[in-house]
């Protein structure tokens, strides 16, 4: 069964530092997201993507997050100057139109310290 | 924020009989829910949806019931197993924005008793 895959699963890094969350959405799918989870609160959209732009961002994905798909397989959620408050675990996820179901990995763990 | 509120937190059931997780909404605008169960370490697994134009759907042991005048829905499912024991999500979304915007609850712990 398809599924979406996440690296790494667990990445540490220390405040102010640039990380990389990688994802490789389900081959077919033509909508992808990235969703987040503080520790004890709920899942939160961050952003969703079509046709190689941003559909819609939540404010939480300010000037310091960045999408992109760089070669028709990967998407990729970049943070350039990491804050303690970015600690959480990332979803990635993708559908096959923006109106279906999500399928979302089993995330990335992000630590800043 | 609170468009979406499951307002259990946790849930315990006994293996067998049937559990009945709720969700309530604030957003008019929603049109399409679902429902996704959460092991640890694991991301959100779909379960079962309904669309606004609908009231029931079933699939399986899984059945969601949504009442649009009263802004709620609920997910039943029966019989309960202790597999099914998991964090219960249910999230919403507006279609006619399309982007596919997914707003989560707070979830619900579900713990069925052997």
């Amino acid at each position: 069964e398809p599924e979406v895959t996440q690296t790494p699963s667990h990445q540490v890094t220390q405040m102010g530092q640039e990380v990389i969350l990688r994802c490789v959405p389900i081959s077919n799918h033509l909508y992808f997201y990235w969703y987040r989870q503080i520790l004890g609160q709920k899942v939160e959209f961050l952003v969703s993507f079509y046709n190689n732009e941003i559909s819609e961002k939540s404010e939480i994905f300010d000037d310091q997050f960045s999408v992109e798909r760089p070669d028709g397989s990967n998407f990729t959620l970049k943070i350039r100057s990491t804050k303690l408050e970015d600690s959480a675990m990332y979803f990635c996820a993708s559908s096959d139109r923006g109106s279906d179901e999500q399928f979302f990995g089993p995330g990335t763990r992000l630590t800043v310290l | 924020d609170q468009q979406v509120k499951q307002n259990s937190p946790s849930l315990s059931v006994q293996e067998g009989r049937i559990s009945i997780l709720n969700c309530d909404y604030t957003n008019s605008m929603f049109d399409y829910f679902l429902w996704y169960k959460k092991y640890p370490a694991e991301g959100p697994t779909f379960l079962i949806s309904i669309s606004s134009i609908k009231d029931k759907n079933e699939d399986g042991r899984f059945t969601v019931f949504l009442n649009k005048s009263a802004k709620h829905l609920s997910l039943h499912i029966v019989p309960s197993q202790p597999g099914d024991s998991a964090v219960y999500f249910c999230a919403a979304s507006a279609g006619s924005s399309n982007t596919g915007k997914l707003i989560f609850g707070q979830g619900t712990t579900l713990q069925v008793k052997p």
